[in-house]
């Protein structure tokens, strides 16, 4: 099983430049979280999706949008980079009360 | 509302000696709790979790930890540290609505172990 993929790995952006980190799982898993990562802040919750056609905010999310497209994929969009957008983002996905699983991470730079 | 507190950002032991990594929460309802793991520059990798089973819950590579309610603390043990357990440890909470929807996950900031030979 291939779990949960984000693409692309690597990213770089000129700030005013748009983007979307994309994300699938395989795992007919209800809910989908997009997560940044900041050296000593842990994982931040962006937004996420507690079922197909249903999205909320978490603790950071401006200057994001999401879109749940199908119950396999959940997308982040960002419209104009800003350099504060720099950053490691994760997806992730869960069923139920289970354990999350993860994407490898997107490592962002915004210049 | 949810959220995790570790309690110590960076903890540092000698090889072969115990590690103690402490998380506390705060939940309205029936929390599930987790400690993930990251290597650097690595993703994260589940080490063990609490779904309202054991109170005592045993992991991968030898570590475990004990839920204990009246504490609300889920702190992260292990009898004997190896050089390999390095890394970066995460204490997240998941909480489940009373109307039984799937919550957010949240957070801890993260606790940096360091082994020294």
């Amino acid at each position: 099983n291939a779990g949960v993929t984000q693409t692309p790995k690597f990213q770089v952006l000129k700030t005013g430049q748009s983007m979307t980190l994309q994300c699938a799982q395989d795992m007919n898993h209800n809910s989908m979280y997009w997560y940044r990562q900041d050296p000593g802040m842990g994982l931040r919750l962006i937004y996420y999706s507690a079922s197909e056609g249903t999205t909320d905010k978490g603790e950071v999310p401006n200057g994001y949008n999401v879109s749940r497209l199908n119950k396999r994929e959940f997308s982040l969009r960002l419209e104009s980079a800003a350099p504060s957008q720099t950053s490691v983002y994760f997806c992730a996905s869960t069923w139920g009360r289970t354990e999350a699983f993860f994407g490898q991470g997107t490592r962002l730079t915004v210049v | 509302a949810q959220s995790v507190t570790q309690l110590d950002s960076h903890v540092s032991v000698s090889e072969g000696t115990p590690v103690l990594l402490r998380c506390n929460y705060s939940s309205s309802y029936s929390p599930s709790l987790f400690w993930y793991v990251q290597h650097p520059n690595k993703g994260l990798q589940l080490l063990l979790k609490y779904t309202s089973a054991a109170t005592l819950v045993k992991g991968i590579n030898g570590f475990e930890a004990e839920f204990k309610k009246s504490e609300t603390s889920f702190h992260l043990t292990k009898p004997s540290a190896h050089m390999s357990d390095a890394a970066e440890y995460f204490c997240v909470v998941s909480e489940q609505d009373y109307g039984g929807s799937q919550g957010n996950l949240i957070f801890g900031k993260g606790t940096k172990l360091s082994v020294k030979p």
